[in-house]
Order: structure tokens, then C-alpha cells, then sequence
């Protein structure tokens, strides 16, 4: 059981707008930055967003939110290419560990 | 271009030993915090490992602490990671990862270790 939840599986079509979240607490998301982590068919992953900034390559169709205990991945104009593994990460001070989400699988319809 | 090269994983016994080596080019490899992190065949990523700059601070997931050993050659920009005392459960692809401001930003390709009998 992951400290951080996330969906399971989301899908959308292309050129749609979707939302993936990352609930935690305040032990780690309402605290820390959150990373996202985009992984295709297990290769290695790639960071897609540390905290609201992009990270190097990555366009700008990706962005990202936080509210209280829960961050959000948000594609804006979706793309088949999108279709992915995304995870969530950040610290968590009471388990004095880096936590992982157990991961959404992105499907591109 | 920032790279990172996992090295050395394969096919070991249960209680066996395997030393993961992380080859790092293109960034200034003194500068950074750098992490293991592992995924089980068909699961998600679990955090292993953080070092520091310098070697001295080194943060482990309960699961491995005792067993494995991450440590830094910044003469080599190399990374590695010692696992001893290998169990079935630590079969996992190891990725090697730079942090940035204590979040990965780039990560290497996976070396596969497999601890079975």
C-alpha cells in the first residue's frame, strides 16, 4: 500500500484536457514538493514536473497544481505519444522516507 | 547532456552480494544528491537510496537498511550501491537518479537484478 494515492488508470481522448491526481497528507504533499514521473512501457522514467516547473524537454502542455494534500498533473491537449505510467513522489518526514503513488496509467484513446 | 549509466546488475542466489555501479557525465557529479530507486517486475517505483555531495549523509528505505551500502566516487563520478544478504524480494530493475533540490531530475536506464536459487 502506497503512502500517496492514485488513480489506477485514467484515458482520454486526443487534444482532451486530463487531470491526474496524488493524495497524501501533510506529512508529505501538504508539505513538500511534489515530483511526476512519466514512465513508457517500464523503460526508464523521465521527470515531467518538479513541483509547478517543468522540467528540461518537457512541453508545455504539462502542468502541475497543489492543493491542500493533493497535487495534480494536468495535460492540456492530450497526445497519443502522452500515453504512459505517470507516478508521484515527494518526502515524508514522518516516515523519514521518499514515497512513491503506486502510479496511474495514462491511455490515450 | 546529463547521463547516467547503470552497470552490474544480474542473476544472484538468495543471501548473495551484487555491487550496482551509476556512470555520470555531462554535469558537474560533485554538485548533486544522487538516489537509487528500484521496480519490482510489473509493480511501481520504491525509493532505495540517497547520498549527499560529499558521501557523509546517506538515507535508506527500511527495507534495505543494513543490507545495501550507497556510497560516491566524485574522483570517478560514479555512484554505486553494495546489496548484501540479496532476498527473492529484492528483484527489481535499479535505476540510478540525480536529485535536484531533493527531487529526481534525471534518471539512467534500469540494470536488472534478479536474486533467485
Amino acid at each position: 500500500q502506497s503512502a500517496l494515492t492514485q488513480e489506477a488508470s485514467v484515458s482520454g481522448t486526443v487534444g482532451q484536457k486530463v487531470t491526474l491526481s496524488c493524495t497524501g497528507n501533510n506529512n508529505n504533499v501538504g508539505t513538500y514538493t511534489v515530483g511526476w514521473y512519466q514512465q513508457i512501457s517500464h523503460g526508464a522514467p523521465k521527470t515531467v514536473m518538479i513541483g509547478n516547473s517543468l522540467a528540461s524537454g518537457i512541453p508545455d502542455r504539462f502542468s502541475a497544481s497543489k492543493s491542500g494534500t493533493t497535487a495534480s498533473l494536468i495535460i492540456s491537449g492530450l497526445q497519443p505519444e502522452d500515453e504512459a505510467d505517470y507516478y508521484c513522489s515527494t518526502w515524508d518526514y514522518r516516515l523519514n522516507a521518499w514515497v512513491f503513488g503506486g502510479g496511474t496509467k495514462l491511455t490515450v484513446l | 547532456e546529463v547521463q547516467l549509466v547503470a552497470s552490474g546488475g544480474g542473476l544472484v542466489q538468495p543471501g548473495g552480494s551484487l555491487r550496482l555501479s551509476c556512470a555520470a557525465s555531462g554535469f558537474t557529479f560533485g554538485s548533486y544528491w544522487m538516489r537509487w530507486v528500484r521496480q519490482a517486475p510489473g509493480k511501481g517505483l520504491e525509493w532505495v537510496a540517497n547520498v549527499d555531495q560529499d558521501g557523509r549523509e546517506k538515507l535508506y528505505v527500511d527495507s534495505v537498511r543494513g543490507r545495501f551500502t550507497i556510497s560516491r566516487d566524485n574522483a570517478k563520478n560514479s555512484v554505486h550501491l553494495q546489496m548484501n544478504s540479496l532476498r527473492a524480494e529484492d528483484t527489481a530493475f535499479y535505476f540510478c537518479a540525480r536529485d535536484n533540490g531533493g527531487t529526481p531530475d534525471y534518471w539512467g536506464q534500469g540494470t536488472l537484478v534478479t536474486v533467485s536459487s
